[in-house]
């Protein structure tokens, strides 16, 4: 049981380049997101998506795009970077909330991105 | 969208001093969760809280929810350098996305 899965680790990309990351979960939770973080910004929510089929856009979506291609898989796309998306993006899925336990989101171990 | 405002955002001590945190916002929120993320690494759960006035211990570290459901605090007792990390509050409104608090970085020296 791996948990939450990205790929890859580390990226350098070139101004104007394309990229996907990948990430993927094996606890069959229905929810996936995708956040970007930034020294003094905090986590900041991208895409996510709330089952099998849908994607919705959140706080910062402008310059990606999102597939989820299946239960397991939800990936992110630069189509042209560029230097303001350096960042460590999480991808991270949620376990669906019970009054008593509320919400759990589980993070991946993140993708250190630089764009020159 | 709800804000959540975390403070402090640093806080620099000495292994053995006790230190509280504190997650603030003007809404209601249904449950409210913290998370500890350690360098190059994702956050991990630490605690949820759902019940307004609810505290819970989590060995050296204690969570209360307001009574309002508005607010929190971490404390952690007699703090010790594996405690070092960026401590993250976030808010689940009812609906499919959480609103994380910007952080506080804690840095427990020996």
């Amino acid at each position: 049981n791996a948990g939450v899965t990205q790929t890859p680790k580390f990226q350098v990309l070139k101004t104007g380049q394309s990229m996907t990351l990948q990430c993927a979960q094996d606890m069959n939770h229905n929810s996936m997101y995708w956040y970007r973080q930034d020294p003094g910004m905090g986590l900041r929510l991208i895409y996510y998506s709330a089952s099998e089929g849908t994607t919705d856009k959140g706080e910062v979506p402008n310059g990606y795009n999102v597939s989820r291609l299946n239960k397991r898989e939800f990936s992110l796309r630069l189509e042209s970077a560029a230097p303001s998306q350096t960042s460590v993006y999480f991808c991270a899925s949620r376990r669906t909330a019970s009054m008593l336990s509320g919400d759990t989101q589980y993070f991946g171990p993140g993708t250190r991105l630089t764009v020159l | 969208t709800q804000l959540l405002e975390q403070s402090p955002q640093f806080l620099s001590i000495q292994e053995g001093e006790n230190l509280t945190v504190y997650c603030n916002s003007s809404s209601v929120f249904s449950s409210l969760q913290w998370y500890r993320q350690e360098p190059g690494e994702g956050p991990v759960l630490l605690v949820t809280v759902v019940t307004g006035g609810e505290v819970k211990k989590l060995k050296r570290l204690t969570f209360q929810f307001g009574d309002a459901r508005k607010d929190s605090s971490l404390h952690i007792t007699a703090a010790q350098p594996g405690d070092t990390g960026l401590y993250l509050c976030a808010g689940d409104e009812g609906y499919s996305t959480l609103t994380f608090g910007k952080g506080t970085m804690l840095l427990v020296s020996p």
